[in-house]
This record gives C-alpha cells, structure tokens and sequence, in this order.
C-alpha cells in the first residue's frame, strides 16, 4: 500500500489549458513537499507546504496543502511545453527528531503538448 | 546543477555481478540519501547517512550496502545483482536542521543501472 497515492497517474493536455493533480494520504503529514523531475534528470523541489490550508503560488503553479494535513493539490494554469514532467509530492513519516524517512508518492507524469 | 554528482551515469552488467555508485554531495551538506526508481514501485527510500553514521534505513536489500566516507561522499554497493536490480538510482543531500519541515534534499541525475 502506497502511503501517498497520486492522481492522475497520467496526464496529457494541449498548451494554455489549466489542470489540477492531487496527493491524497490516510496519515497526517507534518509537511508535504512537490518535486518535479525532468527525464533524465533528478526530482527538483518546487515547494513545501507546512500549515493546514496553507496555499503557496509559484508562478503559475498554486499548491494547497489540505486542513488536515492529509492531501495536497497542485493547480497549474495555462500550462506550458515546459511543464512536461512527473511531479512527484513527498512527506516525511519517522520515529521522530532526524530519523525519518522522505516518503514519495509514485508521481503524475504530465505532458503538455504545443 | 543541483550540485550533487553521481557516477557513472550509466552502468550495465550481468546477473550476479557486484557494482559500485558513487555520490559527491553539495558543499557544506552532511546528509546523503539514496532512493531507488523504477516504474512499478516509484521513488524507493533506501538508506541514509549523517555525517559518516547510517541515520534511517528504508526497502534496503541484505545484498546492498553503503557508506559515508570522511570528505562526505557516499558509496552504493549493489551485490549478487538480479535482473529486477535495474534500476535508476538516485542520491541526494541536505544539510539536515533537525526538523522534518526543514528538509530540502537536492538530488543527482541518478545512475541508471541495466542488469541483463
């Protein structure tokens, strides 16, 4: 059983077209955190949300972080060829101080078509 | 750049052989992770190393091993490969405040490993 479960798995949209994909848990998160990785290339951190409800804009990237700190969403407008990529959210789950582990979610792999 | 180097970048090998990951952290971060992609299971946590010391252990195989040398560096040792070892494998580093909230782990672009 995955800890965080991402949705879609799959996504494929034209250019300028708005689009929401979501981190859903059954355990509270202390934080949860958004990458983005490129083919190739090595998940990038775009954000971390901490507070329930809290909403952080990056851009054209808004990510919320749920009240109960249970879920997340990550709402892209009018995306871009350059947003082509998996977007993997990440939480941390441990025994408590520094010994925990930074848990993904298997990712959305969004391709925005030109 | 993200400042992390991982090498090789490309590694294939048969069955039953032994490989070695290497990993050069950022400047200044004491914290090396490894984590293991692949399409079935996603981002895998493997292990993770503070300052020379092993700090969590995740899905880490009997037949992986790692270590953290004293310029901080880190070493991912793949034995008795199987053909489900293939793989991208990744390492990251932070500078580890503590706080879970606090952690931002900077990633290499990985060592895709091909065991045929």
């Amino acid at each position: 059983t995955q800890l965080l479960e991402q949705s879609p798995q799959f996504l494929s949209i034209q250019e300028g077209e708005n689009l929401t994909v979501y981190c859903n848990s059954s355990s509270v998160f202390s934080s949860l955190q958004w990458y983005r990785q490129e083919p190739g290339e090595g998940p990038v951190l775009l954000v971390t949300v901490v507070t329930g409800g809290e909403v952080k804009k990056l851009k054209r990237l808004t990510f919320q972080f749920g009240d109960a700190r249970k879920d997340s969403s990550l709402h892209i407008t009018a995306a871009q060829p350059g947003d082509t990529g998996l977007y993997l959210c990440a939480g941390p789950k441990g025994s408590g101080g520094s010994n925990y582990k930074l848990t993904f979610g298997k990712g959305t792999l969004l391709t925005v078509n030109p | 750049d993200s400042g992390v180097t991982q090498t090789p970048k490309h590694l294939i090998t048969a069955t039953g052989q032994r490989v070695t990951l290497r990993c050069s952290p950022r400047s200044g971060d004491l914290s090396v992770y490894w984590y293991q992609q692949s399409l079935d299971q996603g981002l895998q946590f493997l292990i993770q190393y503070y300052n020379g010391e092993e700090r969590a252990k995740g899905n880490i195989l009997e037949r992986f091993s790692a270590q953290q040398f004293p310029d901080l560096h880190s070493e991912l040792n793949l034995s008795s490969l199987e053909l489900g070892d293939s793989a991208l494998y990744f390492c990251a580093s932070s500078v580890v405040r503590g706080m879970p909230t606090n952690e931002k782990l900077f990633f290499g672009s990985g060592t895709q490993l091909s065991v045929l």
